[in-house]
């Protein structure tokens, strides 16, 4: 049973690139959430992606941007990095709109370091 | 928006003896309240769940219960193990299906 897989696992970047993250949601799921952890922290939610569209967005910057594709896999983009995006972003998958009764499935992330 | 606040944010307790982690939440139209466990290096996994149609939930040792008037839930963890160390995040989510984590409780489990 393939879960949540996201690539790459580890990534260093310079302050102001670009940078693309990528994440395939567990096998039977549509939703793809994503979230950034900072170090000591709670998962904050960044956006949801529900049928190819941004169905809800949190507290970020438009620096921060996604995608979804038909077969349900899932882009993160950020823009002009910050030292403060350092941190583990974490994509998490689930079924359809409105079923949380089964709660998310984390992939295990990748760790973005910006120097 | 939702806001959900857990403490503590440290808790350390003897092997085989009871640990309770307690959260509130602000929106009245959450319905699910999920506990996530996180273990050093690897992804939050999910434990165990509550719906607001439930006021406690039970599984082996873990135990979730919901005060909805009050805005609160907790998990109890008893005869608690070694491999219970970790950390653990409460969460809450209304009719949107967007999931609202708290910012966690370290646990520690001493011999």
């Amino acid at each position: 049973d393939a879960g949540v897989t996201q690539s790459p696992t580890h990534l260093i970047k310079t302050r102001g690139q670009q940078v693309t993250l990528r994440c395939s949601p567990k096998s039977g799921h549509d939703t793809v959430s994503w979230y950034q952890q900072a170090l000591g922290q709670g998962p904050q939610f960044i956006f949801q992606y529900y049928e190819e569209e941004e169905r809800q967005r949190g507290n970020f910057p438009d620096r921060f941007s996604g995608h979804q594709f038909p077969n349900y896999s899932s882009e993160l983009n950020v823009n002009a990095l910050l030292l403060g995006d350092s941190a583990l972003y974490l994509c998490a998958s689930s079924l359809g709109t409105g079923l949380t009764n089964y709660g998310y499935t984390f992939g295990s992330g990748t760790r973005l370091t910006v120097v | 928006g939702e806001n959900v606040e857990q403490h503590p944010s440290t808790l350390s307790v003897q092997e085989g003896d009871s640990a309770v982690i307690k959260c509130t939440y602000s929106d009245s139209a959450s319905n699910y309240f999920p506990w996530y466990k996180q273990e050093l290096g690897k992804r939050p996994q999910l434990i165990i769940d509550i719906r607001s149609n439930v006021g406690e939930k039970k599984d082996q040792r873990i135990a979730v219960t919901l005060n909805k008037t009050a805005k609160h839930f907790s998990l109890h963890i008893t005869e608690t193990q070694p491999e219970d160390s970790a950390v653990y995040f409460c969460a809450a989510s209304n009719r949107d299906d967007k999931i609202i984590f708290g910012k966690g409780t370290r646990l520690h489990i001493l011999p």
